[in-house]
């Protein structure tokens, strides 16, 4: 029972693009939402996180919109870079942290 | 070190085989996390400690995987008779806070079970 959907798979964006990755979720229980962004080899590092009293919020380039009422949220990454390149993962927590399946992100020069 | 450190980095074992993974979570963090990540998915929950008291062990997927977090601090995942499927990378994590708030990760144990 996959208990956080999350698309696209796989996203290519050009240098300067906005990347939109997007989660769902079915547990109304969850009470703290974050995106992880983890590279080849390494451990998923927290990237930033929301609560659902909050609808949107933002940090850098990186911003997370939340719907309560439809359970989803997005990771928005302005001016993406060659750098961003990394696989991202949504995540839904109540008592333990429930992983997406992830979105490979590449940003082309 | 100021962060989660994990060994071995890298593990092969032949089938039947029992292996051991350390995590050392960073000091004084109470919560610690194992989790299982096969090639491609995301990371899977294993089991939880909250100092020394492992509180869930919902996630592990059989009888031949056990936790332990003797002294609330260094944890050790201990998987008996290793099966192929086993092969995954095996991520520990840490919060200062109870339960699953802003998780710090180690860099995982990659375990190949030939």
């Amino acid at each position: 029972q996959q208990q956080v959907k999350q698309s696209p798979q796989s996203l290519i964006v050009q240098k300067g693009g906005i990347s939109i990755i997007n989660c769902a979720y079915e547990n109304t229980a969850f009470d703290y939402f974050p995106w992880y962004q983890q590279f080849p080899g390494k451990g998923p590092a927290l990237l930033i996180a929301i609560r659902p009293d909050v609808s949107e919020k933002k940090e850098g380039r990186f911003t997370i919109s939340f719907n309560k009422s439809a359970k989803q949220f997005s990771l928005h990454i302005m001016d993406s870079q060659p750098g961003d390149s990394a696989t991202y993962f949504c995540a839904a927590s109540f008592q333990k942290l429930v992983f997406g399946t992830g979105t490979r992100l590449l940003v082309s020069p | 070190g100021a962060g989660v450190s994990q060994s071995p980095r890298y593990k092969v074992a032949k089938r039947g085989q029992d292996v051991a993974l350390r995590c050392d979570p960073i000091s004084g963090h109470v919560s610690l996390f194992w989790y299982q990540q096969a090639l491609g998915q995301g990371p899977e929950f294993l089991t939880y400690f909250q100092n020394e008291a492992q509180l869930d062990k919902s996630g592990l997927p059989s009888d031949r995987f056990f936790a332990e977090r003797p002294e609330g601090s260094v944890s050790t995942l201990k998987i008996q008779r290793t099966q192929q499927e086993d092969s995954a990378v095996y991520l520990c994590a840490s919060s200062f806070r109870q339960g699953a708030g802003e998780l710090f990760f180690g860099e995982g144990s990659r375990l190949t079970v030939l």
